[in-house]
């Protein structure tokens, strides 16, 4: 399977800027996508590469490097709102499902 | 386009009974899977369906069932519920299965 590692929890003040890491293996891989969970609530889609390189979405970006089996999703401007569950999920051809990371705590201080 | 529902959003039962919960995806899309979510596992998946089909199953005993209709509405059924079956279960859809998946709000399931 897809082992899919980030850190389990990370704190950073309003304002400053956060990078979430995380680790795949690379067996099939197809794609690779940051999700947001707040608290009690559903994952909501954040972003997604398939591509090696840099994706930018306004305070949220996601880097992929395919053959180091690595992505990281950064936040820039960090709000009080953007305290949540940060989950890095890959596709893989050769699975042909989803495997999810175990999600990233962020907590945002004033 | 209205986006993926699911009812009931909570549910409690006691031990033994058995529940189904449903799922309807965005229209248009023709996946649908469902995952567990639990504070010590993370999101789990159970299984995905396409133009009703059983495309993938997880690792979950077979108490655990599910189907889609014609419309690409599905349904998860779960017998003989047990204490550790409490959860939150999603489901998400998505056009194709392999691209973004859309999630829905839940179901949380309480076993007594």
């Amino acid at each position: 399977g897809q082992n899919i590692d980030q850190p389990t929890e990370m704190t950073a003040t309003e304002g400053a800027i956060v990078q979430i890491n995380c680790t795949y293996q690379t067996s099939g891989f197809n794609g690779l996508f940051w999700y947001q969970q707040h608290a009690g609530e559903a994952p909501t889609f954040l972003s997604y590469n398939v591509l090696d390189g840099l994706e930018e979405k306004g305070r949220f970006s996601s880097f992929l490097s395919r053959s180091k089996g690595y992505s990281y999703l950064l936040l820039k401007e960090l709000q009080m709102k953007d305290s949540a569950s940060y989950l890095c999920a890959v596709w893989s051809d050769s699975w042909g499902k989803f495997q999810f990371g175990a999600g990233t705590q962020v907590v945002v201080t004033p | 386009k209205a986006g993926v529902t699911q009812t009931p959003r909570y549910l409690i039962k006691t031990r033994g009974q058995q529940v189904t919960l449903s799922c309807s995806p965005i229209s248009g899309h023709r996946s649908v899977s469902w995952y567990q979510q639990t504070p010590g596992q993370g999101l789990q998946f159970l299984f995905e369906y396409f133009s009703e089909t059983q495309r993938n199953k997880g690792n979950f005993p077979g108490r655990f069932s599910g189907r889609q209709f014609s419309n690409s509405r599905s349904e998860m059924n779960v017998s003989t519920l047990e204490l550790g079956d409490s959860a939150l279960y999603l489901c998400a859809s998505s056009p194709k299965g392999e691209d973004t998946q859309y999630f829905g709000p839940g179901t949380r399931l309480t076993v007594l």
